[in-house]
């Protein structure tokens, strides 16, 4: 079945940094845009990071431009949300969704969701 | 502050109807599809309805989205105590280009 499987969170200090990682399966991966959004501890869902189904364009969210990078290996199957100098406020569950439609040009909605992994920055 | 606009929360009886509203700008709601999201307590979230007023496979049709301008509105009838949860609205703005969600409402079903 359509599955993403996020990994990769754990507690890191301020300034510091962290990869993470989302696995998907039972689609295929190449043919779809990604999307990272995050869940602080309370609050609400904010989008994060974009990227089309081949790579070429990413978009950030101005909370993180300049500090977190977007990429996808297709042929691992595998979004990557790289993250530095990171701050108390990157403090959230962060989870992975699949775009909706096939080899679209703009994003439209997130039709799967994986579970989350859980960052945590503190000293 | 969100870029859409919901109601922190609504509330009514089981079986009854109720509406949530969103309400953006021309650079987003205005200008793209609207999608409403579905977070359980303690879950990821589900998509609802996409497209403005699609529903996926497996979502009952107790659950109906539509959209108007700048705004849109998700409309849930015959509540159940298990529609409990926070509900988002979320789309692309073409001015920040990046996709933005609704600040959230939590519906309390009594």
């Amino acid at each position: 079945q359509v599955q993403l499987v996020e990994s990769g969170g754990g507690v890191v200090q301020p300034g510091g940094s962290l990869r993470l990682s989302c696995a998907a399966s039972g689609f295929t991966f190449s043919s779809y845009g990604m999307h990272w959004v995050r869940q602080a501890p309370g609050k609400g869902l904010e989008g994060v990071a974009f990227i089309r189904y081949s790579g070429s364009d990413k978009y950030y969210a101005d909370s993180v431009k300049g500090r977190f990078t977007i990429s996808r290996d297709n042929s691992r199957s595998t979004l990557y949300l790289q993250m530095n100098s990171l701050r108390a406020e990157d403090t959230a569950v962060y989870y992975c969704a699949k775009d909706g439609p096939l080899l679209a040009v703009n994003f439209y909605y997130m039709d799967v969701w994986g579970k989350g992994t859980t960052v945590t920055v503190s000293s | 502050q969100s870029v859409l606009t919901q109601p922190p929360s609504v509330s009514a009886a089981p079986g009854q109807k109720v509406t949530i509203s969103c309400s953006g700008s021309n650079s987003n709601i205005g200008n793209d599809y609207v999608s409403w999201y579905q977070q359980l307590p303690g879950t990821a979230p589900k998509l609802l309805i996409y497209d403005n007023d699609n529903r996926p496979s497996g979502i009952p049709d107790r659950f109906s989205g539509s959209k108007s301008g700048t705004s849109a509105t998700l409309g849930i009838t015959g509540l159940q105590t298990g529609d409990e949860a926070d509900y988002y609205c979320g789309t692309w703005d073409s001015s920040l280009s990046a996709w933005v969600f609704g600040g959230g409402t939590n519906l309390i079903v009594l």
